[in-house]
């Protein structure tokens, strides 16, 4: 498809499990954002990238929370040791270069820690 | 940083017009200032977006103040599908343009 795709679209997973969530961005879009989103609560902004590299990884909350781009293309975002708290809905958008641009976001993955 | 204060809740009738109010009083002159709707259980759609001038697409027009310090969203004639929370963002090319959410409007539209 055209749009920014998210893999799995669930996730289940047991406290202090590594998580992997997938983000395929649409083709040629350069920037990439990483956001969590609480239930009843705006998302919020973990980390941008251009291109291959972080430009912004200010939102992260911890050195659990980490995610790579390679290829400047698909996104990994990774999480260690996961807690009950880390429960949400992960977004990812891409969007082309520049602030005129519009963003495309992909349904999420939610995420549930037991 | 949301930068952005707009009210939680609004209502409207069906096929009435609604005004979306946004405030953004520390807006800089090279901030784009960008709208967009998340539906329930979706993930957020873009809208609309304007730097200076009004806006209009399929979707809805934005009117921008002429100092910039707000802007409202209109939508024409609402539907049931319009019913979602509604983002205002400054896009701002200083600070890499991440896209910073505040907790938007809840939009609820009466049949």
């Amino acid at each position: 498809g055209a749009g920014v795709s998210q893999t799995p679209s669930n996730k289940v997973t047991e406290k202090g499990k590594y998580v992997e969530l997938r983000c395929d961005p649409i083709s040629g879009h350069t920037a990439l954002y990483w956001y969590r989103q609480s239930l009843g609560q705006g998302p919020e902004f973990l980390i941008y990238f251009q291109g291959t590299g972080a430009a912004d990884d200010s939102g992260l909350p911890n050195d659990r929370f980490f995610a790579v781009r390679p290829e400047g293309s698909v996104s990994t975002l990774k999480i260690q040791r996961t807690e009950r708290g880390d429960s949400a809905v992960y977004l990812c958008a891409s969007s082309p270069t520049g602030p005129q641009g519009m963003a495309f976001f992909g349904q999420g993955t939610r995420l549930t820690v037991v | 940083d949301a930068k952005t204060t707009q009210p939680n809740s609004m209502e409207s009738n069906e096929e009435e017009p609604v005004h979306l109010p946004c405030n953004h009083s520390t807006i800089s002159g090279t901030d784009y200032i960008h709208w967009y709707r998340q539906l329930p259980s979706q993930g957020p759609e873009y809208v609309i977006h304007g730097l200076t001038s009004n806006v209009n697409n399929r979707m809805a027009s934005l009117a921008i103040a002429e100092d910039r310090k707000s802007s409202t969203l209109i939508l024409h004639r609402a539907t049931l599908r319009d019913a979602a929370v509604y983002y205002c963002i400054l896009r701002q090319p200083n600070t890499g343009n991440q896209f910073y959410f505040g907790t938007g409007t809840s939009l609820t539209v009466i049949p």
